[in-house]
């Protein structure tokens, strides 16, 4: 089955620093978004993008974080200037359509802003 | 702000038994998702329900959704230990383009 993947699995940054996180979504997919996870805690949408440009955006995803499809297959999060609040799991997710009928999810990048 | 939020938060049944989760928003949605996350895992996709009285089943688990109330239930029956995960609903506020997820129920299934 085809799935969506992530690199890396685990980064660890110092704070203020860049970084981006890779993912591949399913190829023929057409939306893509990224969530984080703080540990414990339930899962919070960033942002949705289609069409080379962002649909949506949460409160969260403020300046220092940015998105782009930089080519035909990867899809990245970059964060400007990390802080030690950004310490979580993002996943991204792909759907062939809008909403549905499924998400996929990647397996995670757990950033750890020390 | 928009809540989602689901009942309860920890829920520990015995192999067999049949139990509710609940899932309540506080926006005008018709959209509605259930995932289920394995420790440590990702998210897996378990139901989409796209429309008010919606009704999806699959195996032990039956998802349900009634708009009117903001209200969608995740219903086990004969619970067995592989469904131990914890499980969150999503609402879809934005036609695909925004969801808030709610808190999760940590399910553990005691044999």
């Amino acid at each position: 089955e085809p799935e969506v993947t992530q690199t890396p699995s685990h980064q660890v940054t110092q704070m203020g620093q860049e970084v981006i996180l890779r993912c591949v979504p399913i190829s023929n997919h057409l939306y893509f978004y990224w969530y984080r996870q703080i540990l414990g805690q339930k899962v919070e949408f960033l942002v949705s993008f289609y069409n080379n440009e962002i649909s949506e955006k949460s409160e969260i995803f403020d300046d220092q974080f940015s998105v782009e499809r930089p080519d035909g297959s990867n899809f990245t999060l970059k964060i400007r200037s990390t802080k030690l609040e950004d310490s979580a799991m993002y996943f991204c997710a792909s759907s062939a359509v809008a909403g549905g009928p499924r998400q996929f999810f990647g397996p995670g990048t757990r950033l750890t802003v020390l | 702000e928009l809540k989602v939020e689901q009942n309860p938060l920890f829920l520990s049944m015995q192999e067999g038994k049949n139990y509710t989760i609940y899932c309540n928003y506080s926006t005008t949605s018709d959209r509605l998702y259930w995932y289920r996350q394995d420790p440590g895992k990702s998210l897996e996709s378990l139901f989409v329900l796209l429309s008010n009285g919606a009704v999806k089943q699959e195996g032990r688990l039956m998802a349900s959704l009634d708009t009117k109330a903001r209200l969608s239930t995740l219903h086990i029956t004969a619970a067995v230990h592989d469904l131990s995960a914890t499980y969150f609903c999503a609402v879809d506020v934005n036609t695909g383009n925004q969801f808030y997820f709610g808190t999760g129920t940590s399910l553990t299934v005691i044999p």
